[in-house]
């Protein structure tokens, strides 16, 4: 059974501009989340979808968004990028997103804002 | 105060060492814990899950909550340098799942 994949694994933008990334659950997973993790902050919880539905969100401002499809891949937007944006990106899914669902996470992307 | 706090580290011990990780927490809606692990480059995979204040063991892995305390540990028996990687608490409310992490610590095991 396929892992949760991400695409692409690493990325370089410069300041202003807008990023898009993509998550492919594991197969039948129907909720999909999104982390941040820095050196800094560590990991972060940015929102959770299931069903195409923003079901939680994180404390980020508007220009972090998603959506999630009807097939459960789902895509993150960070719009206007800020140097404080570099971080690496990492998508988890789970049957339903229940607690005591397992979150299984991808291996990431990494962007890298100049 | 940060919700989830957890030593940093890094730690660094020998081939066979017992190995305690711990993290403090301050949100009492916390009901779920979880261990994760990430090794360099790839994405957390999860250890150990506890509901309730209690041991569970897994292999050589035990995990510890203690609510009343608001503290949880991981213990890792007879180290081996495979277990090298950052170790990351979790937790979660219950009512939705965000999980809240801690910052992780730095493992080496050395040979």
């Amino acid at each position: 059974k396929a892992g949760v994949t991400q695409t692409p694994r690493y990325l370089i933008k410069t300041r202003g501009q807008q990023v898009t990334l993509s998550c492919s659950p594991i197969s039948g997973h129907r909720s999909v989340s999104w982390y941040q993790q820095t050196p800094g902050q560590g990991l972060q919880f940015l929102f959770e979808y299931f069903s195409e539905t923003q079901r939680n969100k994180g404390n980020f401002p508007g220009r972090f968004s998603g959506r999630q499809f009807s097939n459960s891949r789902s895509e993150m937007n960070v719009s206007t990028l800020e140097l404080g944006d570099s971080a690496l990106y990492l998508c988890a899914s789970s049957l339903f997103g229940t607690s005591t669902d397992t979150q299984y996470f991808g291996p990431g992307t990494r962007l890298t804002v100049l | 105060q940060k919700e989830v706090e957890q030593d940093p580290g890094p730690l660094s011990v020998p081939e066979g060492a017992i190995v305690s990780l711990n993290c403090t927490y301050s949100n009492s809606a916390f009901q779920y814990f979880m261990w994760y692990r990430q090794y360099s480059r790839k994405g957390p995979e999860l250890l150990m899950y506890t509901y309730s204040s209690g041991n569970k063991e897994d292999g050589r892995f035990t995990a510890q909550v203690d609510k009343s305390s608001k503290y949880i540990s991981l213990f890792i028996r007879d180290s081996q340098p495979s277990d090298s990687a950052t170790y990351l608490c979790a937790m979660s409310e219950g009512s939705n799942y965000k999980l809240t992490f801690g910052k992780g610590t730095l493992l080496t095991v050395n040979p």
